[in-house]
């Protein structure tokens, strides 16, 4: 079946620090790829996404690559803001029957200070 | 504007009582959405429908039930013989790859 293995966190990080959060993932046939991210208290939001090999999705100074021969899709920014405290999922979608189910990893909580 | 909205945002409630939460989206949206959150646990697919009066079993589905009798609505019940109630829980909806989130109920069970 299909799954999403991303890091665990919490991770921490200083103000203006380059950001890496690993995702990897399993499935058959070529998968949509996408990044969510959390902020406390709400619902998810659409971060960016990718829908084929060696696409870069890339929005507010995240990005992340679509490399199908690694199965990765790991996010970075080049300098975190306080703002961007938040839990950040990597989710897949393998369209199939019609149905375009999600699959998410299990979140990344970010904490940035100043 | 359009969007989706879940209520209430936080929700009490005793052991052994079945409580509802509700999702509505103005968005014409086929398919709708529950998820359970946990922390360190990522989102569970509990429900989930792509058309009016039809649903299917996602991953948790034990202990809850749903209806779908408007496009608009897709009411989630948790039931007494769910045994862990407390948690978030997130509804959501999708035309294709684009889905919208509600911003989510806390359900405390005392």
């Amino acid at each position: 079946g299909n799954s999403v293995t991303q890091m665990e966190g919490p991770v921490t990080l200083s103000e203006e620090a380059f950001l890496t959060i690993n995702c990897t993932y399993t499935a058959t046939g070529y998968p949509s790829l996408f990044w969510y991210v959390q902020y406390p208290g709400e619902g998810l939001q659409l971060l960016l996404k990718a829908t084929k090999a060696d696409d870069k999705g890339s929005n507010k100074g995240f990005e992340a690559t679509y490399r199908k021969e690694t199965t990765s899709f790991h996010l970075e920014k080049g300098s975190v803001q306080v703002s961007d405290s938040a839990v950040y999922f990597c989710a897949l979608i393998r369209p199939g029957a019609g149905s375009y189910q999600l699959t998410f990893g299990k979140g990344t909580k970010l904490s940035v200070i100043p | 504007d359009g969007g989706i909205t879940q209520s209430p945002k936080y929700l009490f409630r005793k052991e052994g009582q079945n409580v509802t939460l509700s999702c509505e989206q103005n968005l014409n949206h086929d398919a709708m959405y529950w998820y359970r959150q946990d922390p360190g646990q990522g989102l569970r697919l509990i429900y989930y429908s792509q058309i009016v009066n039809d649903f299917q079993k996602g991953d948790i589905a034990e202990g809850y039930s749903v209806s779908r009798e408007k496009k608009e609505s897709f009411p989630l019940t948790v039931t007494s013989a769910q045994k862990n109630p407390t948690a978030f829980y997130l509804c959501a909806s999708s035309v294709s790859e684009g889905y919208t989130f509600g911003s989510g109920t806390r359900l405390t069970v005392v």
